[in-house]
């Protein structure tokens, strides 16, 4: 089992429409969680990051913790095409570096 | 924001020659960096995680010979991929932790293409 799971996509929404990404991890030791855009060719940048159960919104991004299912999610309220990019989830467990993803393409059609 | 500074961004060598990237904080200190490698299509797998003044400890399966990891400064880790071949052409990206804050910052990452 990956420590990090992700659905590879690509998922396509509609512009203005709703993007929902989805992320489970293995570890329950795991304490933090972030959400990183990377586009073809560049690295990663950081989206949000969660550390406790709930939601927690930033302009159009809103990212949802459940740590008993082990679950972890992004949603991209009217999404535009530059939100086109790869959304990586990635989680930290103890003194443990960055695991991440395999990462979820999102395709955002105008 | 903070800045981590990767170079060279591209690089292309013949097999058998050794490549440096250097990965370097420009406006904040950080004792720890971490060395990611990521092939088409797939995701940043951690190569290894260098910290100041000591060796850096290796993931299962990278070989520490090979990836040469040396973090002499608190600004500066360099990645020196040795003897490299075709199969280690890949995107390799470096991550700095500020050590006041913790926060973790990206380098631009370094395409690697060996001939």
């Amino acid at each position: 089992q990956k420590e990090v799971e992700q659905n590879s996509g690509p998922l396509s929404v509609p512009e203005g429409a709703i993007a929902s990404l989805n992320c489970t991890y293995s570890d329950r030791g795991s304490q933090s969680f972030f959400w990183y855009r990377q586009y073809s060719g560049k690295s990663p940048e950081l989206i949000m990051s969660i550390y406790s159960n709930g939601d927690k919104e930033d302009g159009r991004f809103t990212a949802q913790l459940n740590k008993a299912s082990q679950y972890v999610s992004l949603l991209i309220r009217d999404s535009q095409p530059s939100d086109s990019a790869t959304y990586l989830c990635a989680v930290i467990a103890g003194r443990r570096a960055l695991t991440f993803g395999s990462g979820t393409r999102l395709q955002v059609q105008p | 924001g903070a800045v981590v500074s990767q170079h060279p961004s591209r690089v292309i060598c013949k097999s058998g020659t050794s490549v440096k990237i250097e990965c370097r904080s420009l406006d904040f200190q950080a004792t720890t960096m971490f060395w990611y490698r990521q092939f088409p299509k797939q995701s940043l797998m951690l190569m290894a995680t260098s910290n100041e003044g000591s060796k850096a400890t290796y993931e299962q399966g990278v070989e520490k010979d090979k990836f040469l990891i040396n973090h002499a400064s608190l600004t500066l880790s360099t990645l020196t991929v040795t003897s490299a071949h075709p199969e280690d052409s890949s995107f390799y990206i470096c991550s700095a932790q500020d050590r006041n804050t913790g926060e973790l910052f990206f380098g631009e990452g370094s395409r690697l293409t060996v001939l």
